[in-house]
């Protein structure tokens, strides 16, 4: 299984709603990653995790809340968000992350995105 | 801002003709990636460059990098209406932890 699955695909949400976009991949990954990707603009990053644990939080509002229950699944728990937080959210892994003073070299694969309309 | 920069930003061609994108950046470098993004979708791995090589092939894809000139151009050779999609540089810096992603190029091949 060489896929990164994601639900829901699509999201609409009010602004009072507490809602959570789930990743699942099943191909040993050890480092999965949540990008917010505005229209024609690329994708940003938000939380890295290398071994289930959180290992960059790009100074993220905490309205949004990553988690990672086991290897192949990583969460992001949604709540109070605001209109401007609309946008796909996509999730991605690599077989590891070399944080720190290494760098990242391998290859990320990513799912195929939630859609997600804050009204 | 450490985001490579690509041009054109917009590339619009007739099936069969070649497409050459630009990638600039501004520091030193590990490697370099190409993704390709379809409307609304996730982004699919092309190639990855590192930063001793100079170029690369995949099929119809040609990747080059020159370190001196921070730069590196995608050729897709042969397009087809399915190319229409919008393409990423991806830079792994040198002492960073993480992928930057460029502007991206949006490319629109016509049948």
């Amino acid at each position: 299984d060489t896929e990164v699955t994601q639900t829901p695909k699509h999201l609409v949400m009010g602004m009072t709603n507490k809602k959570s976009l789930k990743c699942e991949q099943h191909m040993g990954h050890r480092a999965m990653y949540w990008y917010k990707q505005k229209a024609k603009k690329p994708p940003e990053l938000m939380f890295v995790y290398s071994y289930e644990k959180l290992s960059i939080n790009e100074s993220v509002p905490s309205r949004f809340s990553p988690e990672c229950p086991n290897s192949s699944l990583l969460n992001l728990h949604l709540h109070a968000l605001q209109p401007e937080d609309s946008a796909l959210y996509l999730c991605a892994s690599s077989t590891r992350f070399s944080g720190g003073a290494s760098v990242n070299t391998d290859t990320q694969y990513f799912g195929p995105g939630t859609r997600l309309t804050v009204l | 801002s450490q985001q490579g920069e690509e041009d054109p930003q917009a590339l619009s061609i007739q099936e069969g003709e070649n497409a050459t994108m630009n990638c600039s950046y501004k520091t030193s470098i590990n490697n370099l990636q190409w993704y390709r993004q379809n409307s609304g979708r996730g982004l699919v791995h092309l190639i990855l460059i590192r930063s001793n090589e100079r170029e690369k092939h995949s099929g119809r894809l040609r990747v080059t990098l020159d370190t001196s000139k921070k730069s590196s151009s995608l050729l897709i050779t042969a397009s087809r209406a399915a190319d229409t999609a919008s393409y990423f540089c991806a830079t792994a810096y040198t002492g960073g932890f993480k992928t930057i992603f460029g502007a991206g190029t949006r490319l629109f091949v016509k049948a």
